[in-house]
């Protein structure tokens, strides 16, 4: 079991920039979710894939952010035209099945928007 | 609407001490899991327990136990004789079984300091 896997583990980036981040989930996992963790918060629901398919969307997610998960293994995110708003801590977590076992998280990427 | 609230912000601590960090939630629901993860400095989430809501009995894990009340619609966590790697921030979340999506559901987190 190597874990969910998250690269990078920091970006730093210009305002108006793009930056994407990638997830690796534990093989085998079918689900991966995207959560949002803000200074002083708790994560924050993004959206999440079964397999390939992106099943739900958070009202979190503008239409500047976009995800994929093309063969339902790993996973990117996408942020075009970067904000300072956008500057958090992104995790990723993957699990197996449903509510049978509980969300895997990585150690996320921390993103500051310069 | 569902809502998990953490009151306790930060606690502070001494080493030995026992400390409980209180949860409440809200869920129009009747099946739903609750949950508690630890965020060490390292910031990666670390599964504690996971609860079933038809499932009231208390739990005990070594120095961890989990009080679960229905009633109140609460599901507090206690640390007997806290250790300094006990430092951490401890997150609360809900998940409604009947969604189908295993979506957790988070408080904001108490930060919890302990100190040698």
């Amino acid at each position: 079991d190597t874990g969910v896997s998250q690269n990078p583990r920091h970006k730093i980036t210009k305002r108006g920039q793009n930056v994407t981040f990638r997830c690796d989930p534990i093989s085998e996992h079918n689900r991966l979710y995207w959560y949002r963790q803000t200074l002083g918060q708790g994560p924050e629901f993004l959206t999440y894939f079964q397999n390939e398919a992106q099943l739900e969307k958070s009202r979190l997610l503008s239409d500047r952010f976009s995800a994929e998960r093309p063969k339902g293994s790993f996973s990117t995110l996408e942020i075009q035209r970067t904000e300072q708003g956008d500057s958090a801590m992104y995790l990723c977590a993957s699990i197996l099945g449903q509510g049978d076992s509980p969300l895997h998280f990585g150690n996320g990427t921390r993103l500051t928007v310069t | 609407a569902q809502k998990v609230t953490q009151a306790q912000t930060e606690i502070s601590v001494v080493e030995k001490e026992d400390v409980t960090l209180d949860c409440v939630y809200e869920t129009r629901d009747t099946t739903y899991y609750l949950f508690w993860y630890k965020q060490p400095p390292s910031g990666e989430l670390v599964f504690l327990i996971r609860r079933n809501s038809f499932d009231e009995q208390n739990e005990i894990s070594g120095r961890y136990s989990w009080n679960f009340q229905k009633s109140t619609s609460s599901f507090n966590f206690t640390i007997t004789a806290s250790q300094v790697v006990d430092s951490a921030v401890y997150f609360c979340a809900l998940s409604e079984a009947g969604r189908n999506t295993d979506k957790l559901i988070f408080g904001t987190g108490t930060r919890l300091q302990v100190f040698p």
